[in-house]
């Protein structure tokens, strides 16, 4: 059974800071990572999606996969206040990621104070 | 163009009860999933249809049992309501590209539904 894992939180950083969200993950065979941001009473929404090992950037986020250390993160630069979500860790439950399911992890709620 | 349209929004059951929901997905998109969030469990997936057939399941028990038409809008049917079952009922579509999902999943706004 695959697990994803996160810190629930909260976490919280400053306005303008670089908020760092982790993820672990338990199958080694896992090949593609999805982050979903969540806000209170909203479905989740992609932020960013990674296959290969290293930095992938889309503007003010950063994901980060290390496969050998089963982990993947997610930076956020210059954090807003309209940054404050749930964030959640997602991978397919079949390898290729061909088929439409996704094992979640619980979330971490990310609060950016003003 | 349109996301994915769940109907209803808000849904209030008793005990015993069974419920349908409704999926459109975004046009185009073949497969559709369906997923249930609590606080307690997060976000898990139920099952994803693709062209009519059930691909892949969750762990759940029969009560919860879905279909998918042929113009892909999908429905799913919980039976024999139970406490438990209140959550949000989260449906996503994905497109199919060359015999792949991209697994890039995107979700409508979710049917609430509270069991009395």
């Amino acid at each position: 059974q695959k697990e994803v894992e996160q810190n629930s939180g909260p976490l919280s950083v400053p306005e303008g800071a670089i908020a760092s969200l982790n993820c672990t993950y338990s199958d080694r065979g896992s090949q593609s990572f999805f982050w979903y941001r969540q806000y209170s009473g909203k479905s989740p929404e992609l932020i960013m999606f990674i296959y290969s090992n290293g930095d992938k950037e889309d503007g003010r986020f950063t994901a980060q996969l290390n496969k050998a250390s089963q982990y993947v993160s997610l930076l956020i630069r210059d954090s807003q206040p309209s940054d404050s979500a749930t964030y959640l860790c997602a991978v397919p439950m079949n390898y290729g990621g061909s088929q439409g399911n996704l094992i979640f992890g619980k979330g971490t709620k990310l609060s950016v104070k003003p | 163009k349109a996301g994915v349209t769940q109907t209803p929004r808000y849904l209030i059951k008793t005990r015993g009860q069974q419920v349908t929901l409704s999926c459109s997905p975004i046009s185009g998109h073949r497969s559709v999933s369906w997923y249930q969030q609590t606080p307690g469990q997060g976000l898990q997936f139920l099952f994803e249809y693709f062209s009519e057939t059930q691909r892949n399941k969750g762990n759940f028990p029969g009560r919860f049992s879905g279909r998918q038409f042929s113009n892909s809008r999908s429905e799913m049917n919980v039976s024999t309501l139970e406490l438990g079952d209140s959550a949000l009922y989260l449906c996503a579509s994905s497109l199919i590209f060359r015999g792949e999902a991209k697994n890039i999943q995107y979700f409508g706004a979710g049917t609430r539904l509270s069991v009395l």
